[in-house]
């Protein structure tokens, strides 16, 4: 049982912006880092921002993370095809001493 | 290049064990936390397990504490998952994950991921 919420889709179509969101509680998301993890169709996840809003090396800048309070989101501007995805969030939590992910937010590109 | 190579699924009966391993490579494995993630046919992605870069500290999620044992082998670059009295729910892929930092807790992002292994718990 996932305690981090997100949307269980977003469509939207070559180029626009769209946005996911991840909400937590105090334990979790407002109290630690958020990480976010693109699985592309059949594939393993990869990392995709970690610390809230840091891109690794290599990860297009059309990727982007904020957090405030208990929710953190995601922003995908200038959206691909290559993009059509499963995005997950991810934090400690220190209530249940371990790490948590969202319940993932399938991306459509129309 | 970091590597990391699951190895150990398979088909197993509820109420059987099964060990899963995670050879890892192209990093020096003893100073990082190293962390297991499964994935249910169609579901999204559960953390497992933890273990500190020593493997001093381990972590658990409720859902396997008590059945699953987390351990390394620094000496040969390896993690474990031994997975005892499993049940039909635990079957999924399971990932190993290296951890950012040498501590399990906390503050760790997991990068990269290997390729999974599939463990299937049925009758």
């Amino acid at each position: 049982q996932s305690v981090l919420t997100q949307p269980p889709s977003v469509s939207e179509a070559p180029r626009q912006r769209v946005t996911i969101s991840c909400s937590g509680s105090s334990s979790n998301i407002g109290n630690n880092a958020v990480n976010w993890y693109q699985q592309l169709p059949g594939k393993a996840p990869k990392l995709l921002i970690y610390y809230d809003d840091l891109l690794p090396s290599g990860v297009s800048d059309r990727f982007s993370g904020s957090k405030s309070g208990t929710s953190a989101s995601l922003a995908i501007s200038g959206l691909q095809s290559e993009d059509e995805a499963d995005y997950y969030c991810a934090a400690w939590d220190d209530s249940l001493n371990g790490y948590v992910f969202g319940t993932g937010t399938k991306v459509t590109v129309l | 290049e970091v590597q990391l190579v699951e190895s150990g699924g398979g088909l197993v009966q509820p109420g059987g064990s099964l060990r899963l391993s995670c050879a890892a490579s192209g990093f020096t494995f003893s100073s990082y936390a190293m962390s297991w993630v499964r994935q249910a046919p169609g579901k999204g992605l559960e953390w497992v397990s933890a273990i500190s870069g020593s493997g001093g500290s381990t972590y658990y999620a409720d859902s396997v504490k008590g059945r699953f044992t987390i351990s390394r082998d620094n000496s040969k670059n390896t993690l474990y998952l031994q997975m005892n009295s499993l049940r039909a729910e635990d079957t999924a892929v399971y990932y190993c994950a290296k951890c950012s930092t040498m501590v399990a807790a906390s503050y760790n992002w997991f990068d990269p991921w290997g390729q999974g292994t599939l463990v299937t718990v049925s009758s």
